[in-house]
């Protein structure tokens, strides 16, 4: 496609449900990244995934966060047993590789656990 | 890890004038800037970067700077527009894939 495509563009969740956000990076690029981001607060990185390097999960929470990603394309991140203060929101973002490349972010996937 | 701050956090110009916005950083090994513009309800946006080879860097109304010796980079607008309201994010990286993003500047233009 274009451009980052994410869904869904927004999530209203009980708390302790399980959700699953998707991510369709733009088409040739190898790296893909999720940030989160709080309302009025910056981005803070969760996790990477190039090629089919094992990822960096450096970011990642807790252990009810989760990200898959099937070759170079689709990538789902899976939050388990929701919690209030998971509500943010969720940004894909992708380049063609690592090393500075420029970083191309979706519209994100706006997460409220209620 | 690298620790980006961004300064101010939020920002008011009356239409015409400019806005800067300054972001310093820690880690010595980064080399690669970008400036992303997030607009309400809408995912980041990058308007310019800037790499460490360069110290300055301009499109149009938009500039950046670059102090290597002081680790520290700005972002110029000038002539702001009423569309230029936005969030305003700073970040770094030293060439490997983890961007470390400042807090945000909110910009505020005054018609």
């Amino acid at each position: 496609g274009a451009g980052v495509s994410q869904s869904p563009s927004n999530k209203v969740t009980e708390k302790g449900k399980d959700v699953e956000l998707r991510c369709d990076p733009i088409s040739g690029h190898t790296a893909l990244y999720w940030y989160r981001q709080r309302l009025g607060q910056g981005l803070e990185f969760l996790i990477y995934f190039q090629g089919n390097s094992a990822p960096d999960k450096s970011g990642l929470p807790s252990d009810r966060f989760s990200a898959e990603r099937t070759g170079e394309s689709v990538s789902t991140l899976t939050i388990q047993c929701t919690q209030q203060e998971d509500s943010a929101v969720y940004l894909c973002a992708s380049s063609l590789a690592q090393g500075g490349n420029t970083i191309y972010f979706g519209e994100g996937s706006w997460l409220t656990v209620v | 890890g690298e620790n980006v701050e961004q300064h101010p956090s939020t920002l008011s110009v009356q239409e015409g004038d400019s806005a800067v916005i300054k972001c310093t950083y820690s880690d010595s090994a980064s080399n690669y800037f970008p400036w992303y513009k997030q607009e309400l309800g809408k995912g980041p946006q990058l308007i310019i970067d800037i790499r460490s080879n360069v110290g300055e860097k301009k499109d149009q109304r938009i500039a950046v700077t670059l102090n290597k010796t002081a680790k520290h980079f700005s972002l110029h607008i000038t002539e702001t527009q009423p569309e230029d309201s936005a969030v305003y994010f700073c970040a770094a990286s030293s060439g490997n894939y983890k961007l470390s993003f400042g807090a945000g500047t909110t910009v505020t233009v005054r018609a």
